[in-house]
């Protein structure tokens, strides 16, 4: 039982490239989502999906694109990086009943340049 | 809207003393609480939570919490620290809106413990 995987560990694209960020989960987990981290700010709601076949927006998600695959899979799309969108990338999946509380990958290091 | 405060961005204890850490929310509804931990260099993982079954919390590694209505404060305690527990620690408040919860949660800025030998 891995949890929630994410591929790569790291990366470092020059401004303007394009990049997916993968993610997949092992606990049927219903809703995913992804957050942000960068210095003194916590964590920051990118995108998240309630659902398989839904996506919603969150609190940053200008620069960004999701797709929900399949009920295990949610990848995050940096279309034309930006050095603003350095940062540390998270993300969860959570139950849609009971308490909420969401489950981590290990993130993702992402240096644009 | 929901939201977090976290006091202190780094608090400092000794080896051997209490662990205490401030959380408030707001929310406009009675709100699920969370607290992670987040080692270098690693994701965050689950310490406790808050699901309105019982205002003390225990979790793991021996931090508890305590929820308080009328002060909507949500602190995380340890009665005595250990090197192991030199962390980031994150509060998080979710108030279970559309379609139960799922819209993400909020969370404060983080708090850095240290511990002095």
């Amino acid at each position: 039982n891995a949890g929630v995987t994410q591929t790569p560990k790291f990366q470092v694209l020059k401004t303007g490239q394009s990049m997916t960020l993968q993610c997949a989960q092992d606990m049927n987990h219903n809703s995913m989502y992804w957050y942000r981290q960068d210095p003194g700010m916590g964590l920051r709601l990118i995108y998240y999906s309630a659902s398989e076949g839904t996506t919603d927006k969150g609190e940053v998600p200008n620069g960004y694109n999701v797709s929900r695959l399949n009920k295990r899979e949610f990848s995050l799309r940096l279309e034309s990086a930006a050095p603003s969108q350095t940062s540390v990338y998270f993300c969860a999946s959570g139950r849609t009943t009971g308490s909420y509380e969401q489950y981590f990958g290990p993130g993702t290091r992402l240096t644009v340049t | 809207a929901q939201s977090v405060t976290q006091l202190g961005s780094h608090v400092s204890v000794s080896e051997g003393a209490l662990v205490l850490l401030r959380c408030n929310y707001s929310s406009s509804v009675p709100p699920y609480l969370f607290w992670y931990v987040q080692y270098p260099n690693q994701g965050l993982q689950l310490l406790l939570k808050y699901t309105s079954a019982a205002t003390l919390v225990k979790g793991i590694n021996g931090f508890e919490a305590e929820f308080k209505k009328s002060e909507t404060s949500f602190h995380l305690t340890k009665p005595s620290a250990h090197m192991s527990d030199a962390a980031e620690y994150f509060c998080a408040v979710s108030d279970g809106r559309s379609g139960g919860g799922a819209d993400g949660l909020t969370f404060g800025k983080g708090t850095h413990l240290i511990i002095q030998p």
